[in-house]
């Protein structure tokens, strides 16, 4: 079984200002991939970002870079410059051998001006 | 229409109500979920269909029905639904089900009251 777990249920950040969403993790697999997704109030779910395991290189989209530490499962998304947009529910997921897609509880992040 | 639409957006039903959940993608993917969000609690995958059979069905109570007639549209139909079924539905879909590191690609969901 595959667990993901966010400790976080909500975090707060003032626009232009640096933020990191935490996320644990833990599966069997040896290859497997995490994944940072945002939910907006749209409701439609999109991906922000995507992790090889095998990648020892941090992956990085935009304002968007993962902190991957593999030893610790341990799985952060640190969002720079952080917009009025970037406010949305932020959710870690984990997908490994056979198993579909395994999600966290979600963080909120509210971003203020 | 691009990527994933779902309807309604919004459903109220009484317990003895029958109703049914749309979903349909247009990105020619051939796997398609369901899945339950409620409030505080991870996403609970519900239904797995790849090239319209379901491949998993992760213990959903009988009340909750899906239907899968091509790759391209899926069905959640709903009867005698209790309170706790109150949730946001979400339907996604992936070129694949099988590839590890497959970005799900998901609708806005239906929030469904259930009185």
């Amino acid at each position: 079984a595959q667990t993901v777990t966010q400790s976080q249920p909500e975090m707060s950040v003032q626009e232009a200002e640096t933020v990191t969403l935490s996320c644990t993790y833990d599966t069997s697999e040896s290859d497997y991939y995490l994944f940072w997704y945002k939910q907006p109030p749209s409701r439609q779910m999109i991906l922000v970002i995507r992790q090889e395991a095998y990648k020892q290189q941090n992956a990085t989209e935009n304002r968007f870079s993962v902190n991957f530490q593999k030893a610790a499962k341990s799985f952060s998304l640190k969002i720079s410059d952080s917009q009025l947009g970037d406010a949305a529910m932020y959710f870690c997921a984990l997908s490994s051998g056979y198993s579909t897609l395994t999600f966290g509880k979600g963080t909120m992040l509210l971003v203020s001006p | 229409e691009t990527g994933v639409t779902q309807t309604p957006r919004h459903l109220v039903m009484g317990m003895t109500n029958k109703k049914s959940l749309k979903c349909e993608q247009h990105l020619g993917h051939n796997a398609m979920y369901w899945y339950k969000q409620s409030a505080k609690k991870p996403l609970e995958l519900m239904f797995v269909y790849s090239l319209e059979e379901r491949v998993e069905n992760n213990s959903v109570p009988s009340r909750f029905s899906p239907e899968c007639p091509n790759s391209s549209h899926l069905f959640l139909h709903l009867h005698t639904l209790q309170p706790e079924d109150s949730a946001l539905y979400l339907c996604a879909s992936s070129q694949d089900r099988w590839g590890v590191g497959e970005e799900l690609f998901f609708g806005s969901g239906t929030q469904l009251s259930v009185l």
